[in-house]
């Protein structure tokens, strides 16, 4: 969905050094959310936000950190990143306060070596 | 929370109609369903979402059951770009906390022509 943009697609770096990665929105959306997803297996939440001023874990927010800087933009940190944190995350924006789709963008293949 | 269980895996050809259940037998009374399809490397897309008996698009259709204790997807007609992973959903309506969100593993289907 290009509504939602993720940066960067991909990004191979060392255990323990600081990530960012970013998540942009067009749809006007006030919720967005960040998951984790390992080959073979769905999608674990890791941190959410309904608001500018709201940020909640999910399932799987050990590890990482997140920052809403406005209503388009919610990017996550790894401050140190370790090996099993390896996955292809996803940034997704819904709308409204009832059960709305959720719209994913297209990803970040993060590499931790 | 509402736990779903689909089928891991299924096969099909092109120009079936495929039919994919999910069970959710702790549905609660304010839970939707909700389907999504993620093809390699893209993030989750939405298909269809109901709460009761049949629901239709262009893309769809879903069948929910008197009791909601599963529900199915049916693809009519189904193409080689269907093939791909299908993941159910069960949420609240008014979800005021999104760890309610889950992602289980989901159908891969394969379409073979």
């Amino acid at each position: 969905d290009a509504d939602v943009t993720q940066t960067p697609r991909n990004r191979i770096t060392k255990t323990g050094k600081r990530i960012m990665l970013e998540c942009s929105q067009t749809k006007g959306h006030d919720r967005m959310y960040w998951y984790r997803q390992d080959p073979g297996l769905g999608l674990r939440l890791i941190y959410y936000s309904f608001d500018v001023k709201d940020i909640n874990k999910g399932e799987i927010s050990d590890g990482y950190s997140v920052s809403r800087q406005a209503q388009a933009k919610f990017s996550l940190s790894l401050e140190s990143a370790i090996p099993n944190q390896t996955a292809l995350y996803f940034c997704a924006t819904s709308a409204g306060t009832t059960n709305q789709p959720q719209h994913f963008g297209d990803g970040t293949r993060l590499s931790i070596l | 929370l509402a736990k779903t269980t689909q089928p891991i895996s299924m096969d099909s050809y092109e120009g079936q109609e495929v039919n994919i259940t999910c069970s959710h037998n702790n549905i609660a009374t304010n839970d939707y369903i909700t389907w999504y399809q993620q093809f390699p490397s893209q993030g989750p897309r939405f298909i269809i979402q109901g709460y009761k008996t049949k629901v239709t698009n262009e893309v769809a259709s879903l069948f929910i059951p008197a009791d909601r204790k599963s529900s199915t997807l049916s693809l009519p007609r189904v193409s080689l770009s269907d093939t791909a992973v299908y993941y159910c959903l069960v949420g609240p309506i008014n979800y005021s906390s999104a760890s309610k969100i889950i992602f289980g593993s989901g159908t891969r289907l394969s379409i073979r022509p």
